[in-house]
């Protein structure tokens, strides 16, 4: 695709549920990485996902967090047993090797858990 | 373990006036800095990149110095405009292209027409 898709847009859960976000990355890009913004707040690292690479998933901030990539593709971040901290703007990028490729970002998926 | 510090926090400018932003980073492996603008509801964009070979970077009125003895780097706005006004972030990393970054704490730039 033309960029970086992200859905849903915004997802309002309730405490104690599972969400599941996804992330389409811009076509042929290896890298693929998810980062969280919380209000006000910087882009603290998740995971990182590179071509059949085992993922850096040193950034996952519990085991209630998991992640996925089918096919070198499409992602999926799965928040299990959701709690309200968890609420926050899940980023996702992509990127692709060579000279002058920093990442594309998606628009988010804003998460508010209530 | 990596980290990247970021400051100022927030920096009010008067239009026409330079702004200068400040990052310090922990892993001596990191040989790419690229800066990102975030506006207000928006996904983060990358305005300039440096890597480790160079010492300076420009695009317009845009520029970034590193200094990798210091594990320092900065990014300069001349002549700013209201435009201008938004989050930047710096980010360091072990490679440009497949490597995750880590990113300073953003930086609020308000410049004041």
């Amino acid at each position: 695709g033309a960029g970086v898709s992200q859905s849903p847009s915004n997802k309002v859960t309730e405490k104690g549920k599972d969400v599941e976000l996804r992330c389409d990355p811009i076509s042929g890009h290896t890298a693929l990485y998810w980062y969280r913004q919380s209000l006000g707040q910087g882009l603290e690292f998740l995971i990182y996902f590179q071509g059949n690479s085992a993922p850096d998933k040193s950034g996952l901030p519990s085991d209630r967090f998991s992640a996925e990539r089918t096919g070198g593709s499409v992602s999926t971040l799965t928040i299990q047993r959701t709690q309200q901290e968890d609420s926050a703007v899940y980023l996702c990028a992509s990127s692709s090797r060579g000279e002058g490729y920093g990442y594309t970002f998606g628009s988010g998926t804003r998460l508010t858990v209530v | 373990g990596e980290n990247v510090e970021q400051h100022p926090s927030t920096l009010s400018v008067q239009e026409g006036d330079s702004a200068v932003i400040k990052c310090t980073y922990s892993d001596s492996a990191s040989n790419y800095f690229p800066w990102y603008k975030q506006e207000l509801g928006k996904r983060p964009q990358l305005i300039i990149d440096i890597r480790s070979n160079v010492g300076e970077k420009k695009d317009q009125r845009i520029a970034v110095t590193l200094n990798k003895t210091a594990k320092h780097f900065s990014l300069h706005i001349t002549e700013t405009q209201p435009e201008d006004s938004a989050v930047y972030f710096c980010a360091a990393s072990r490679a440009s292209g497949t490597y995750k970054y880590i990113f300073g704490t953003g930086t609020r730039l308000k410049v004041l027409a």
